[in-house]
């Protein structure tokens, strides 16, 4: 399986930060990697597919960059509503394997 | 609206079985191939298992190949997931899933975009 890492595993922050958090996978996997935003007791959202594309609804100020192994999600101006925590997810190869999760926290 | 509803979930103890079910609207369900996520309490994300359009094709997590079942019925909307031999490691908040197909730069790429607001399964005796 392949392995998905974060870091930080949390993070605080203040409302108009630039927030960058990074997903490193155990093997390539070109760009086949999604980031998700899940707020305490809702189902996940996707924000970012195949790396760099911006899902339909989401925010302007996410954005996704990288390929092969590394990868980084960055939340340009940060609001009250993106406390959240945020999860990478491979989507090479079955079984899907998602990153252990980063926590942005109110600073 | 595109909406995931799951049911069935509950207290069982070990060994026992339960019948996950996900209620699918505001979308042509026989389209799209479906899957599980489940979370444990204060844990991440972990896929669980998929099934193609027509159910003649599933797919499972070693942690519960052997034991869950998915499948479904298009004429009702309906996914299931069937749990045996329920152990107390498959605690968890249960995800409904559609599984989304991105087309990009002439690749096709796979992820969820709709997502069940979840059904918590807990096994303990």
């Amino acid at each position: 399986d392949i392995q998905m890492t974060q870091s930080p595993s949390s993070l605080s922050a203040s409302v108009g930060d630039r927030v960058t958090i990074t997903c490193r996978a155990s093997q390539s996997i070109s760009s086949y990697l999604n980031w998700y935003q899940q707020k305490p007791g809702k189902a996940p959202k996707v924000l970012i597919y195949a790396a760099s594309s911006l899902q339909s609804g989401a925010p302007s100020r996410f954005s996704g960059s990288g390929s092969g192994t590394d990868f980084t999600l960055t939340i340009s101006s940060l609001q009250p509503e993106d406390f959240a925590t945020y999860y990478c997810q491979q989507s090479h190869s079955t079984p899907w394997t998602f990153g252990q999760g980063t926590k942005v926290e109110i600073k | 609206e595109e909406q995931l509803v799951e049911s069935g979930g509950g207290l069982v103890q070990p060994g026992g079985s339960l019948r996950l079910s996900c209620a699918a609207s505001g979308f042509t369900f026989s389209s799209y191939w479906m899957n599980w996520v489940r979370q444990g309490p204060g844990k991440g994300l972990v896929w669980v298992s998929r099934i193609n359009t027509d159910g003649s094709t599933t797919t499972y997590a070693d942690s519960v190949k052997g034991r869950f079942t998915i499948s479904r019925d298009n004429a009702k909307n309906t996914l299931w997931l069937q749990m045996n031999s329920l152990r107390a490691e498959d605690t968890a908040v249960y995800y409904c899933a559609r599984h989304k197909k991105w087309e990009v730069g002439g690749n096709n790429y796979f992820g969820v975009d709709v997502w069940g607001q979840g059904t918590t399964v807990t096994v303990s005796s």
